[in-house]
């Protein structure tokens, strides 16, 4: 089975432009999660979908959005981008019913400039 | 709030030299714990999960343990390939809720 691919792999953007990243989860997995992970931070959690449909929210800002399609694969928007926006975005897939293993993909590096 | 903590911070280790790791966590229900292993400029891979206490999962030269408020990683015999940061989430029970709370994690080096 393939894994999981993001894209672009890395991005370079400027202060106040916004960014789509992509997410293509495991084939059969329904829910795809997203992380963002900074020295500072560490991984943090920024939300969820399952079945088109946000089912988790972290605490960020409503410039991060999200959307997921009828076949599972994800995007991740960041709009008005700062310079704090810059960090790696990881993207997890998981199958439904558990064990709720969480599979990631490679990141998205974005630098905001 | 549900809380992760990872000791230490970093480990030093000679080829061969066993050692464990810390994960220690405060949640009001545990639905189950990770570990993930990650590479510079990679995501996490996944290496196990617990789910309760007194559980134990190896592979490799990796074995985890798990008890009501901590859970260990031990490194047996590490090969320089084993450095990696080791990241330590737990899942808790809540319905419709399965975000991932990670731990800052340990960076383990090991020299040859």
């Amino acid at each position: 089975k393939a894994g999981v691919t993001q894209t672009p792999r890395y991005l370079i953007k400027t202060r106040g432009q916004q960014v789509t990243l992509s997410c293509s989860p495991i084939s059969g997995h329904r829910s795809v999660s997203w992380y963002q992970q900074t020295p500072g931070q560490g991984l943090q959690f920024l939300f969820e979908y399952f079945s088109e449909t946000q089912r988790n929210k972290g605490n960020f800002p409503g410039r991060f959005s999200g959307r997921q399609f009828s076949n599972s694969r994800s995007e991740m928007n960041v709009s008005t981008l700062e310079l704090g926006d810059s960090a790696l975005y990881l993207c997890a897939s998981s199958s439904e019913g558990g064990p709720y293993e969480q599979y990631f993909g490679p990141g998205t590096r974005l630098t905001v400039t | 709030e549900d809380q992760v903590t990872q000791s230490p911070e970093a480990l030093r280790l000679q080829e061969g030299e066993s050692s464990s790791l810390n994960c220690s966590y405060t949640v009001s229900g545990l639905r189950g714990l990770f570990w993930y292993r990650q590479d510079p400029g990679k995501g996490p891979e996944f290496l196990f999960t617990l789910y309760s206490a007194g559980e134990e999962k190896e592979k490799e030269r990796l074995k985890a343990t798990l008890t009501k408020k901590e859970s260990f990683l031990h490194i047996t015999a590490p090969k320089p390939e084993d450095s990696a940061t080791y990241l330590c989430a737990v899942q808790v029970i809540s319905s419709n809720d399965y975000k991932l709370s990670f731990g800052a994690g340990t960076t383990v080096t090991v020299r040859a």
